[in-house]
């Protein structure tokens, strides 16, 4: 069975540093894209970035480039997001997504989100 | 990147049909994919590509599409398609970039 399993709630303060984690289980992990899309409370869906575990391969929107870093450890088949700074308006619901390989590029498994809460 | 437009809401009696609607450029080119989201729960794929159903979604949705603008229908709704749904697609770009559509709230009356 498919799985995308993300870490735990975090809650922190402006200016700290986070990583959060989606691990991969019951397919070849390094075969599909993983991509990261934040939901902002009451909010809907936005796609942040993606990456190919196979080769590291990442994209990111205009959004979100330089804002976060997606990186990969293909040898536990786990995909990360990580902040450096962290602002009051990063608080949102984190998910991360596998890409289908099909031309219409569904993201058929998700994981069931990190809550991030920050401070100000 | 490119916008996919949803209208904000929608409405549909318990067994009718309601269709909704997801408006931009990459669609010209690119099928469009549909989710649905519950409150509380990570989004769940319903429709990809043509008209592609995974595995365990009825055969109530289908997808449809024409010129910049895809469609999901359910025919015969029930109270638990009472959702908020979002399209996907590809950026009009063409490269890896994805974009989801603004999302749409069925209400099931």
């Amino acid at each position: 069975e498919v799985q995308l399993v993300q870490s735990g709630a975090e809650l922190k303060e402006a200016g700290q540093s986070l990583k959060i984690s989606c691990q991969g289980f019951g397919y070849s992990f390094t075969s599909y894209w993983i991509a990261w899309v934040r939901q902002m409370p009451g909010k809907g869906l936005e796609w942040m970035g993606i990456i190919y575990p196979g080769d590291s391969d990442t994209i990111y929107s205009p959004s979100f480039q330089g804002q976060v870093t997606i990186s990969t450890d293909k040898s536990i088949n786990t995909a990360y997001l990580q902040w450096s700074s962290l602002e009051a308006s990063d608080t949102a619901m984190y998910y991360c997504a596998r890409r289908y390989n099909s031309v219409s590029r569904p993201f058929d498994y998700w994981g069931q989100g990190t809550l991030v809460t920050v401070s100000s | 990147s490119s916008e996919l437009t949803q209208d904000p809401a929608v409405s549909v009696a318990l067994g009718q049909t309601v269709r909704i609607t997801c408006q931009g450029d990459s669609l010209r080119n690119y099928y469009a994919s549909w989710y649905h989201q519950k409150p509380g729960q990570a989004p769940v794929l319903v429709i990809y590509g043509q008209d592609n159903r995974p595995s365990g979604i009825p055969d109530r949705f289908s997808a449809s599409n024409s010129g910049n603008t895809a469609s999901l229908t359910i025919t015969g709704a029930q109270a638990e398609d009472e959702a908020d749904y979002y399209c996907s697609s590809r950026d009009k770009s063409g490269n890896h970039l994805d974009v989801f559509g603004t999302g749409t709230k069925v209400t099931v009356l």
